[in-house]
């Protein structure tokens, strides 16, 4: 079946430092990559999202690149801010099950002033 | 505009009590998802609706969960005979179809004693 892995956290960065949460998928056929960020205290929202190999996703200065050849989709951002503080969930899609979302286990990231 | 509501926000029962959940999603969202987030672990997916019926109940862990969705709107998980197992944040998301973006609601923590 379906799955994501993604680095565990806490990740624990300075601000303006480079951030990157790997995120490697396995899917039987050509699935939709998404990341999901839910900040203290609120829902899980859509971050960005890819739907074919090579597209890049990208929102809020945070960017991810679906790579077929290597089956990941990491998320990527320049310089965090405190504000980024939050856990990321890479997920993907695949058509079945309405579209069902499968999810990683989450990474926390703590962005510190 | 209102988005994915769910009631109730924290639930404590004692093992062995059923519980119910319940989902209001966005107006007009004809598909609805419940997933489960158990501590430390991603989300994983339970059952989803299209409209009122529910083609893929594959997730639902037990015979023990059940689900159902009335006039295209409201749904309720429906949990009998709850074991300590059961813990979890319990999401639901809506979408205006399958191959739309899901909104999530903020989830109701549910404690098993």
């Amino acid at each position: 079946g379906n799955s994501v892995t993604q680095m565990e956290g806490p990740v624990t960065l300075s601000e303006e430092a480079f951030l990157t949460i790997n995120c490697t998928y396995t899917a039987t056929g050509y699935p939709s990559l998404f990341w999901y960020v839910q900040y203290p205290g609120e829902g899980l929202q859509l971050l960005l999202k890819a739907t074919k190999a090579d597209d890049k996703g990208s929102n809020k200065g945070f960017e991810a690149t679906y790579r077929k050849e290597t089956t990941s989709f990491h998320l990527e951002k320049g310089s965090v801010q405190v504000s980024d503080s939050a856990v990321y969930f890479c997920a993907l899609s695949e058509g079945a099950a309405g579209n069902k979302l499968t999810f990683g286990g989450g990474t926390r990231v703590l962005v510190k002033p | 505009g209102a988005g994915v509501s769910q009631s109730p926000s924290n639930k404590v029962t004692e093992k062995g009590k059923d519980v119910e959940l319940r989902c209001d999603p966005i107006s007009g969202h004809t598909a609805l998802y419940w997933y489960r987030q158990r501590l430390g672990q991603g989300l994983e997916f339970l059952i989803y609706f299209q409209g009122n019926s529910a083609p893929d109940k594959s997730g639902l862990p037990s015979d023990r969960f059940s689900a159902e969705r009335t006039g295209e709107s409201v749904s309720t998980l429906t949990i009998q005979r709850t074991q300590q197992e059961d813990s979890a944040v319990y999401l639901c998301a809506s979408s205006f179809g399958v191959r739309y973006e899901q909104y999530f609601g903020p989830g109701t923590r549910l404690t098993v004693t």
